[in-house]
């Protein structure tokens, strides 16, 4: 089993829509998640960070953990066409010494105008 | 833009060469980690390095090396390469090695083994 998995898509939706995306990981022991947005032929840029479990917003993203179920969420609200890029969520091990980011494979959006 | 540059963009190289890539971390920054994206897949983590000592490693071979400066840029050196070498390479600056702080990626450098 992979430490994190990611659907990787394509997702597509009209532009407007509320987006999910959607994470599991399987070691309990991970306490910080990101979600790292990244547009074609470029580096992953960081969107949001969540430390243990509950909901962060920024604009019209939210970010959600959910502990008990190992289950992590970005919410994209009246998303819009330059929202179009692959967004990858990870998580790392707090205390490591190394602090090496685990990453799921990336899920491909589109929003169509 | 993170501040965080990388050299060169492009790279052709063929199957038994060696390569090196460049990295030059966010000013501040005192540890660099280096990532291998392959085509659809997320990024895997190399090797991390902290006030120029390799502080972590991933799965990856010792013909992965790297090296640090004190001006806390970064080479990544691939030796004897292979066809599933050819990926995105990563690096990102985090201002220390623990865990909880922002990693900022560079743009990668595209290697293509041929």
């Amino acid at each position: 089993q992979k430490e994190v998995e990611q659907d990787p898509g394509p997702l597509s939706v009209p532009e407007g829509a509320i987006v999910s995306l959607n994470c599991t990981y399987s070691n309990s022991a991970f306490q910080y998640f990101m979600w790292y947005r990244q547009y074609s032929r470029k580096g992953p840029e960081l969107l949001m960070y969540t430390y243990s479990s509950g909901n962060k917003e920024d604009g019209r993203f939210t970010a959600q953990v959910d502990k008990s179920s190992k289950y992590i969420s970005l919410f994209i609200r009246d998303s819009q066409p330059s929202d179009s890029a692959t967004y990858l969520c990870a998580t790392v091990l707090y205390g490591g010494s190394q602090g090496n980011l685990i990453f799921g494979k990336g899920t491909k959006l589109s929003v169509k105008p | 833009e993170t501040g965080v540059t990388q050299s060169p963009t492009h790279l052709i190289k063929t199957r038994g060469q060696q390569v090196t890539l460049r990295c030059s971390s966010q000013s501040g920054h005192n540890t660099v980690s280096w990532y291998q994206q392959a085509l659809g897949q997320g990024p895997q983590f190399i090797f991390q390095y902290y006030r120029e000592e390799e502080n972590g490693r991933g799965n990856f071979p010792p013909r992965f090396s790297g090296l640090q400066f004190p001006n806390y840029s970064s080479e990544l050196n691939v030796n004897a390469l292979e066809l599933d070498d050819s990926a995105l390479y990563l690096c990102a600056s985090s201002l220390t090695s623990g865990g909880a702080d922002t990693q900022y990626f560079g743009p990668g450098t595209r290697l293509t083994v041929l």
